[in-house]
């Protein structure tokens, strides 16, 4: 089935540095991804839409500046949290959607916690 | 108002038990439901589809009811590796909503 892998799975990073989050597909062409970024026993919060060759759509209330959205081809999308602070310190994780549609449609990759210190 | 609204629980049921969960969604012109299962601190992955003739697979039955915008996870027979939080998710366009996940823990 369509597999996402998403790196780094943990990372740690000092107030003010910024973090790069990748996601690849890795057995499919990936034309749309969405971020996603999930709070201690919350649900998922679509954070922006990636589509490949084009600007990310950003969902109302997120900072285009501070999380950049790169998905320069059809199997790699990236997340940058660019100057981070510990209130960004959160799961975010990824998800891509296959073009036949796939297994259910779209499929996450694993996910990264992030710790800002 | 949400898109998609879900009992966050917690449901704790004894093994053996039958649980239900239920989820509604405000945009009648949805298309796609899906139920979810996210260990805690994992990525949430597919468990069923929701098809409007209703879907079953082994110990889970999955049911939409469209005049009434609402979708239901039954599980019968209760495992203790069930114990997860369940997220039903409906497409609507080329978005993806999610409800809050409902947290299941089967005791034994």
């Amino acid at each position: 089935g369509a597999v996402v892998s998403q790196h780094p799975s943990r990372v740690i990073c000092k107030s003010g540095t910024s973090v790069k989050i990748e996601c690849r597909s890795l057995d499919f062409q990936a034309t749309t991804m969405f971020w996603y970024r999930q709070f201690p026993k919350k649900s998922l919060m679509l954070m922006a839409t990636s589509n490949e060759g084009s600007k990310a759509t950003y969902e109302q209330g997120v900072e285009k500046d501070k999380f950049l959205i790169n998905h320069a081809s059809l199997t790699l999308s990236t997340l940058t949290v660019t100057s981070a602070h510990p209130e960004d310190s959160s799961f975010y994780i990824c998800s891509a959607r296959t073009r036949a549609g796939g297994q259910g449609g779209y499929t996450f990759g694993s996910g990264t916690r992030l710790t800002v210190v | 108002r949400k898109e998609v609204e879900q009992d966050p629980g917690p449901f704790n049921v004894p093994e053996g038990a039958t649980v239900a969960f239920n989820c509604t969604y405000s945009n009648s012109a949805s298309q796609s439901f899906f139920w979810y299962r996210q260990d805690c601190r994992k990525e949430p992955k597919l468990l069923m589809s929701v098809y409007s003739s209703g879907n079953e697979d082994g110990r889970f039955t999955a049911q939409l009811n469209r005049a009434s915008q609402y979708i239901s996870l039954l599980i019968r027979d209760s495992k203790l590796s069930d114990s997860a939080t369940y997220l039903c998710v409906v497409n609507t366009g080329n978005q993806f909503y999610f409800g809050t996940g409902t947290s299941l823990t089967v005791i034994p």
